[in-house]
C-alpha cells in the first residue's frame, strides 16, 4: 500500500525552464510534507517542506504547493539548472499524532539539459 | 560540519557472517535513524534512536541489531542475513526526534548478501 506516490519516474527539462514534480498521497492524517534531492552515491538532502496549514512555501528557486483537497503536492523549480539533475523524493508524515515515520514516494529522476 | 558519515561504503557478506555498519555525526543531533532502501523503492524506516535510547523499531527482524554507543555513533549489527536483505542502508540524524525536515542523511552502505 503506497501511501505516497510519485507517478512520473522521470522528467526531462531544458535549462532555464520550469520543472514541476508531482506527488500524491492517500493518508488524510499526513500534515507535513517534505522534498528531498538525491545525487548518485550520496544520501538524500532536504530541500523544502510545507505544513498542512499552508498551501505554498517558497525558498529561492524552489516552491512547494499543497492542495489538501486533492491530496496533491508539487515542487516547482524555476529556473531549472543542470545541477538540479537528481532523483527527487517526496515524503510525508503525520506529526499531529506524535512522532510518525517519514513515508517516502518512489522518486522522480529529473534531468535538466543545457 | 553538517555531515553524516557511514562505513563501509560497500559490504558483501555471506549468510553466516556477522558484520556491522557504522554511522557517525558531529552535529550534536540527538536523534539518529536507520533506513533501508531497495532498488527502485523509497527509503523505509527501520529504527529511531532518541537521546541514545531506541524509540522506534519498525518490526525489523532480530537479525538486524541496532546500537547507539553515544550521541555521535550509531551501529547496525548484522547476523545471519538473507539475500533479500541486500539493499542500501541509510543512516540519518536530526536535532530532535521527528520529521522536521532537518534530517541529514549519510551516503549509505550498499550491502550484498550472498
Amino acid at each position: 500500500d503506497q501511501q505516497v506516490k510519485q507517478n512520473s519516474p522521470s522528467l526531462s527539462v531544458q535549462e532555464g525552464r520550469i520543472s514541476i514534480l508531482n506527488c500524491d498521497y492517500t493518508n488524510s492524517m499526513f500534515d507535513y510534507f517534505l522534498w528531498y534531492k538525491k545525487y548518485p552515491a550520496e544520501g538524500p538532502t532536504f530541500l523544502i517542506s510545507i505544513s498542512s496549514i499552508k498551501d505554498k512555501n517558497e525558498d529561492g528557486r524552489f516552491t512547494v504547493f499543497l492542495n489538501k483537497s486533492a491530496k496533491h503536492l508539487s515542487l516547482h523549480i524555476v529556473p531549472s539548472q543542470p545541477g538540479d539533475s537528481a532523483v527527487y523524493f517526496c515524503a510525508a508524515s503525520a506529526r499531529g499524532t506524535g512522532f510518525q515515520k517519514l513515508v517516502f514516494g518512489t522518486g522522480t529522476r529529473l534531468l535538466v539539459s543545457p | 560540519d553538517t555531515e553524516v558519515t557511514q562505513t563501509p561504503k560497500h559490504l558483501v557478506m555471506g549468510m553466516t557472517n556477522k558484520k556491522s555498519l557504522k554511522c557517525e555525526q558531529h552535529m550534536g543531533h540527538r536523534a539518529m535513524y536507520w533506513y533501508k532502501q531497495k532498488a527502485k523503492k523509497p527509503p523505509e524506516l527501520m529504527f529511531v534512536y532518541s537521546y541514545e535510547k531506541l524509540s522506534i523499531n519498525e518490526s525489523v527482524p532480530s537479525r538486524f541489531s541496532p546500537e547507539c554507543p553515544n550521541s555521535s555513533l550509531l551501529n547496525l549489527h548484522l547476523h545471519a542475513l538473507q539475500p533479500e536483505d541486500s539493499a542500501l542502508y541509510l543512516c540519518a540524524s536530526s536535532a530532535k526526534q521527528g520529521p522536521t525536515g532537518g534530517e541529514y542523511f549519510g551516503p549509505g552502505t550498499r550491502l550484498t548478501v550472498t
